[in-house]
């Protein structure tokens, strides 16, 4: 069964900081990872999706990487800004699926 | 091309009530899945809905059931509610049931059970 972690839990950063956000799986067998940015009582906002061929994809100052022998993503921000605040979730959809399984996400905060 | 729609955006229902959620897929997609977001929690996938038959379940308890319309709309219904059902609701369409194909996700419903 996959199982996706995240670390930090929560993480609070100066506004202008670089950050780097951790997501770890348990099956390798993924045929591609997705981090979605989630504000407080929305829905889910793609951000970047990674084939499991890809080792990393980018998008603006947000950068993605994967290693899937590994079973890690990270999701790096430059340059941090408050309007980067919110809930980052990863999740995988595997070769056994077509549905997501998440992590239980981070919550950023950075600070003005 | 219009996105993935959900109603309603938040309700308030008692224990023990029964309860029904919409989803409107996006133009051209005839997949709908489903899923629960328990506050500080990830989602976690309750069942898809393929051409208006379910097509995989997660580890839900009968009492969650769904429908799929010919314009591949869907409903997701709750039967006797509990406290623990509070979450938002989140749909996602996609053009098929492969893994290939990407699944964009709705605005979500609240639910809160009181």
């Amino acid at each position: 069964k996959q199982e996706v972690t995240q670390i930090p839990a929560a993480l609070s950063v100066p506004e202008g900081e670089n950050l780097v956000l951790n997501c770890s799986f348990t099956d390798s067998a993924i045929y591609n990872l997705q981090w979605f940015r989630q504000d407080p009582g929305k829905g889910l906002t793609s951000l970047l999706l990674i084939q499991s061929s890809q080792r990393e994809q980018t998008s603006g100052r947000l950068n993605a990487s994967l290693d899937k022998s590994s079973g890690r993503s990270t999701l790096y921000i430059a340059a941090s800004q408050p309007g980067d605040s919110a809930t980052y979730l990863c999740a995988v959809r595997g070769n056994y699926g077509q549905n997501f399984v998440f992590g239980p996400g981070t919550r950023l905060s950075v600070l003005p | 091309e219009t996105g993935v729609t959900q109603s309603p955006t938040h309700l308030i229902k008692t224990r023990g009530q029964q309860v029904t959620l919409r989803c409107s897929s996006q133009s051209g997609h005839n997949t709908v899945s489903w899923y629960q977001q328990a506050l500080g929690q990830g989602p976690q996938f309750i069942f898809q809905y393929y051409r208006e038959e379910e097509n995989g379940r997660g580890n839900f308890p009968p009492r969650f059931s769904g429908l799929q319309f010919p314009n591949y709309s869907s409903e997701l219904n709750v039967n006797a509610l509990e406290l623990d059902d509070s979450a938002l609701y989140l749909c996602a369409s996609s053009s098929g049931t492969s893994v290939i194909n990407e699944q964009f996700f709705g605005p979500g419903t609240r639910l809160t059970v009181l």
